[in-house]
């Protein structure tokens, strides 16, 4: 599996935009990006993922540079609820069963 | 609507002991997986079902592991005598289709202690 690598910690304030880095330069044509997030004491949560072009959804946005070595997930508005450990996942389209491979994740604390 | 469950929540095991954990699955997820999360880490994949097919189990670490789905919906992780370096959290989750991108959903876990 093509690995990725992320920040172990950022630190946002409350109401402010979040940019959430994660590089993955030996991705492959065939990987999708993937973004989950783990609550406290909670399974981890899927949010959302893309492939070449930026993707938006209702929880957060997902900007992929061009060459695809490197993606930025995007919280507009942080909120305390958005506190967890937030992990970057390649995978590849065709990889039979389609297990997650996480990584240890970025931890996001927000301040109010 | 309903999402994933597992049961128990807490389980504290004295070393030597066998575990049963079971998961309950999202009603017509094809696919169900079993993680295990030890503190501070992200989560390592251990099995992996198709219905009630054990298509990889390649992430087990030993033969003291076990899991099952017989009928294609509720699963059961069987620990056969724990050891302290079985504690740790177990997630189960679940997706819809059996294709290579469908979302997981997890359940809470079971967080296993082992004496």
């Amino acid at each position: 599996d093509a690995k990725t690598t992320q920040p172990n910690s950022m630190e946002s304030n409350e109401e402010e935009p979040v940019h959430l880095p994660c590089n993955h330069s030996t991705i492959s044509g065939t990987d999708y990006i993937h973004w989950y997030r783990q609550l406290p004491s909670q399974g981890p949560e899927y949010v959302i993922h893309g492939l070449t072009s930026n993707v938006n959804n209702r929880m957060a946005s997902l900007a992929i540079a061009e060459d695809r070595k490197s993606s930025t997930l995007i919280l507009h508005r942080a909120t305390l609820r958005d506190a967890a450990v937030y992990y970057c996942i390649l995978r590849d389209v065709g990889e039979y069963g389609n297990k997650l491979v996480f990584g240890a994740g970025t931890i996001l604390r927000v301040k109010s | 609507g309903a999402g994933v469950s597992q049961s128990p929540r807490y389980k504290v095991a004295k070393r030597g002991q066998d575990v049963a954990l079971r998961c309950d699955p999202i009603s017509g997820h094809v696919s169900l997986f079993w993680y295990q999360q030890a503190l501070g880490q992200g989560p390592e994949f251990l099995t992996y079902f198709q219905n009630e097919a054990q298509l990889d189990k390649s992430g087990l670490p030993s033969d003291r592991f076990f899991a099952e789905r017989p009928e294609g919906s509720v699963s059961t992780l069987k620990i056969q005598r724990t050891q302290q370096e079985d504690s740790a959290v177990y997630l189960c989750a679940s997706s819809l289709v059996s294709g290579r991108l469908g979302e997981q959903f997890f359940g809470p876990g079971t967080r296993l202690t082992v004496l």
